[in-house]
C-alpha cells in the first residue's frame, strides 16, 4: 500500500522559533492535508491543498503541495506554547468509485520549552 | 453545530473478548469512516460509508472485524474475537463529501489484555 514519510519524528525547539516538517510519498497524491492532534483527541484540520505547486497560509502556518504531487512540507512561524502537539501529513489519491479515505504519516511531535 | 460523537470513550477488555463503538457523524455528513490509530502511528482506514452503503472496507481485517450504517446516520465497528494487537485508538471521521474536508471524533481508546 501507499507509505508516507514524514520527518521529523520530533522537534524540540525555543518559543519564537521557526519550524519546519515535511512528508514524502513513493506515489503521486491528489490532495495533501495537514493535522494537528492534541492527546486525547481526535485530529484537527489546519491546511488542504489541491493544487500541483500550491502554497496556502492559515495564519502563522504555511504549507506547499509539491510540484512532483509526492511531498509537501508545513512551516510553522513564531511557535507558540499552544503549538505543542503532533503534526501529521495526509494524502489522498483518486482510487474511484468515490472512495477517498486519507493515508497519514507517523506523525511530527513538537515540543516546546519556554 | 456538534461535533462527531463517539462512545465509549475508554475500554479495556481481555483477548477474545468482544466489543463494540458507536459512531454519531455530524448532522448532514453522508460520508462516514472508521480509523485505527495505533499508538506513535497515524491514522489507518478502516472503512468508508457512503449513506449506509460501503465504498471502501479492502483494509478492514474482516475475519474479525465488522461495520454497519443501518439508516445512514449512526455506525457501529464490532470487533469479534479482539487480539492483543487490536489495541489502539479507534476514530470515526465524517464529511459532507466535499475532498480533504473530514472531521474527526475524539476516539475510543481500546485497550486488549
Amino acid at each position: 500500500g501507499q507509505q508516507l514519510n514524514q520527518s521529523p519524528q520530533s522537534m524540540f525547539i525555543q518559543e519564537g522559533e521557526d519550524v519546519s516538517m515535511n512528508c514524502t510519498s513513493s506515489s503521486i497524491f491528489n490532495t495533501w492535508l495537514w493535522y494537528k492532534q492534541d492527546p486525547g483527541e481526535g485530529p484537527v484540520l489546519l491546511i488542504a491543498l489541491y493544487k500541483a505547486g500550491e502554497l496556502t497560509s492559515n495564519g502563522r502556518l504555511t504549507a506547499q503541495f509539491g510540484i512532483t504531487r509526492k511531498d509537501s512540507f508545513l512551516n510553522i512561524s513564531a511557535s507558540i506554547p499552544s503549538d505543542v502537539g503532533i503534526y501529521f501529513c495526509a494524502g489522498r489519491s483518486d482510487s474511484g468509485g468515490g472512495a477517498d479515505g486519507l493515508t497519514f504519516g507517523k506523525g511530527t511531535h513538537l515540543i516546546i520549552q519556554p | 453545530e456538534a461535533g462527531v460523537a463517539q462512545s465509549p470513550r475508554y475500554k479495556i477488555i481481555e483477548k477474545r473478548q468482544s466489543v463494540a463503538f458507536w459512531c454519531n457523524p455530524i448532522s448532514g455528513h453522508a460520508t462516514l469512516y472508521w480509523y485505527q490509530q495505533i499508538l506513535g502511528q497515524g491514522p489507518k482506514l478502516l472503512i468508508q460509508f457512503q449513506n449506509n452503503g460501503v465504498v471502501d472496507d479492502s483494509q478492514l481485517p474482516k475475519d474479525r472485524f465488522s461495520a454497519e450504517r443501518l439508516k445512514g446516520v449512526d455506525s457501529t465497528l464490532k470487533i469479534q474475537p479482539a487480539k492483543l494487537e487490536d489495541s489502539a485508538v479507534y476514530l470515526c471521521a465524517s464529511s459532507t463529501g466535499i475532498v480533504g474536508t473530514q472531521y474527526f471524533g475524539p476516539g475510543t481508546r481500546l485497550l486488549v489484555l
